[in-house]
Parts: structure tokens; sequence; C-alpha cells
């Protein structure tokens, strides 16, 4: 099967302590992203990368660091000094072909900070 | 900022009617799109609606774009308790942003 994977579905970490969400995906997509959504609110960008290697910031990077060394693969690092990382943090790819291309998302991964 | 901007931003209705959701724009765009999320799940995409399109449909659902009022509205006719969910619009452009969505609940 063709799609998004992101893991695990639920986490929780203590205060103070790095996490690393996983995002994987088999569509042989070119671009990937990462999103932030905060209960009852929209999405907010994290990070997104276009291609292999490279990434760039989106509204609310700091706090947050990713890597694009494949092309299935792009984690998030969410660090300690991330504010309040608690939050349903959502992955996407898409063929990055323009305007039109459209995201496919995964499940999700809901990270609770004690 | 090109980010879409949903209202209502919560719907109620029976199963059976047709909802209608808006979304509203700033600035040139060249295409926009509708997606759904359930409620702790990702995003699926619904139906893109290119600048020179006014009208689409797929299913029981119909997509409009007035580009001089830089508005969209989304109709799901006949609706179903299975609908419920959170529906956001996302138009073309450089920031890859989505709005706050209108958080859809349709009554058995």
């Amino acid at each position: 099967d063709g799609g998004i994977t992101q893991s695990p579905k639920y986490l929780f970490r203590k205060e103070g302590q790095n996490v690393t969400l996983s995002c994987e995906q088999n569509l042989n997509h070119d671009a990937m992203y990462w999103y932030r959504q905060d209960p009852g609110q929209g999405l907010r960008l994290i990070y997104y990368s276009q291609i292999v290697n490279d990434f760039q910031k989106g509204d609310i990077a700091e706090g947050y660091s990713v890597s694009r060394e494949k092309k299935e693969s792009f984690p998030l690092t969410v660090t300690s000094a991330q504010k309040n990382p608690t939050a349903f943090y959502l992955c996407a790819s898409s063929n990055g072909q323009g305007d039109t291309d459209t995201q496919y998302f995964g499940p999700g991964t809901r990270l609770t900070v004690l | 900022s090109q980010q879409g901007e949903e209202d209502p931003q919560a719907l109620s209705i029976q199963e059976g009617e047709n909802a209608t959701m808006n979304c509203s724009y700033k600035t040139s765009i060249n295409n926009l799109q509708w997606y759904r999320q359930n409620s702790g799940r990702g995003l699926v995409h619904l139906i893109l609606i290119r600048s020179n399109e006014r009208e689409k449909h797929s299913g029981r659902l119909r997509v409009t774009l007035d580009t001089s009022k830089k508005s969209s509205s989304l109709l799901i006719t006949a609706s179903r308790a299975a609908d419920t969910a959170s529906y956001f619009c996302k138009t073309s452009g450089s920031r890859l942003t989505f709005g706050e969505g209108t958080q859809l609940t349709v009554n058995p």
C-alpha cells in the first residue's frame, strides 16, 4: 500500500527532554511538511522540505529541528527549547509540482509533555 | 498572507440537510483546495478548483470560486452523520498554510 505513516500515534515525554517524531512515505514524493495543530485550531507550518538534503523553516520553527537525508523520511525533533510542545503533529507529502500539488497527510502523532 | 479563512467556525445541521461553508482569501491565487479532517486524524484532500473555473462537482460536493470576491464555497448536499468533520481551504502560493477550518456537525 502506498501512503504516509507517522509513529508513534501517542507520545508522552517529560519536560526538558528532546523527542523525535517519525514520518515516512512511499509515494515517491519530493516534498514533505510538518504541521502543528492545537485544539480547535488550524494547522501551522513548522518546517518543509522540497528535496532531499534541503529544508526551510515554516511559520513556527523555533524549538524544532528536522533532517531530510532520505527522500522517504522527514523526522521532526521537538527540542527542550520548544516552550509548549504539547500538540497534535501532522506530517504531509506532495509531489511538489508547483501550486497544484495535493498534500497527503499521515495519521498524526499526539505529543503530551508531562 | 495567502491563507484562506473559513467561515462559519462551526455549523450544526440535521442529517439530510445541505451544508455550506465559505473561504475567503486576500491575494490572487492559481487554485484553491478543500480538505477534510476527521477528529484526531490527518487531513484528506477533497477537491481542487483552478482560478479559471467557477464551479466544480465531485459526488455530493459542489465547490464554487469567485475570484472577483476572493471567495470560495463548499456545499455538501444531503449530508450524513459521517460528514461530521472539520473542513479547511488552502490557497495556492508560496505559503503553505491552512486556516482554522469550519467544524461541521451533522446530527442523525
